[in-house]
């Protein structure tokens, strides 16, 4: 029971085009939604969060945009750099519970 | 600030043997937390430690143990290896349990069984 769905597994962009991350999820509880980027050989870094409570975040070229009525979160990535090349993932919590991570996005900007 | 170290970074087991992997969480942090990651799987809540108990755990059969010492180091262990247990395994560690907020990862342990 996959609760958080990342549906593409792979992106292509053009380097400074904007790149569109895509995740869903199913279980209402959530109220705190994260965004990972994975470089190969290395553990996820945390980039950027969103509560329920809110519909935006912005820091930066990557904003991350949330609608509760569709249990959708997007992250937007303008301009699109090389460097942003990894594999992304989401991941959602409720309350205190544990993290709950999508099966990733891997985006691949080129110049 | 050192960050969440992970040992052994590489192993190779047979099917069959048992596995233990390290970690040390960042100076401070009292939660750690294990997932899995394979391909086309994400990442796999294992289980999470909180001030040496367990304070949550994933859907993994019961050769999946671990632990957390009074320094906050944890190790978990899976006995009788199988060939799907190959993946990569990482640790996390947040200075409050709740996960609620943000993790910071080692590189994790890559382990192949054959």
């Amino acid at each position: 029971d996959q609760q958080v769905k990342q549906n593409s597994p792979s992106l292509s962009v053009q380097e400074g085009r904007i790149s569109i991350l895509n995740c869903d999820y199913t279980n209402s509880m959530f109220d705190y939604f994260l965004w990972y980027k994975k470089y190969p050989a290395e553990g996820p870094t945390f980039l950027i969060s969103i509560s329920s409570i809110k519909d935006k975040n912005e820091d930066g070229r990557f904003t991350v945009f949330l609608n509760k009525s569709a249990k959708h979160l997007s992250l937007h990535i303008v301009p699109s750099q090389p460097g942003d090349s990894a594999v992304y993932f989401c991941a959602a919590s409720a309350g205190t519970d544990k993290l709950i991570f999508g099966t990733g996005t891997r985006l691949q900007v080129f110049p | 600030k050192a960050g969440v170290t992970q040992t052994p970074r590489y192993l190779i087991k047979t099917r069959g043997q048992q596995v233990t992997l390290s970690c040390s969480p960042i100076s401070g942090h009292r939660s750690v937390s294990w997932y899995q990651q394979t391909p086309g799987q994400g990442l796999q809540f294992l289980f999470e430690y909180f001030s040496e108990t367990q304070r949550n755990k994933g859907n993994f059969p019961g050769r999946f143990s671990g632990r957390q010492f009074s320094n906050s180091r944890s190790e978990m262990n899976v006995s009788t290896l199988e060939l799907g247990d190959s993946a990569l395994y990482l640790c996390a560690s947040s200075y409050q349990t709740g996960q609620g907020g943000e993790l910071f990862f080692g590189e994790g342990s890559r382990l192949t069984v054959l």
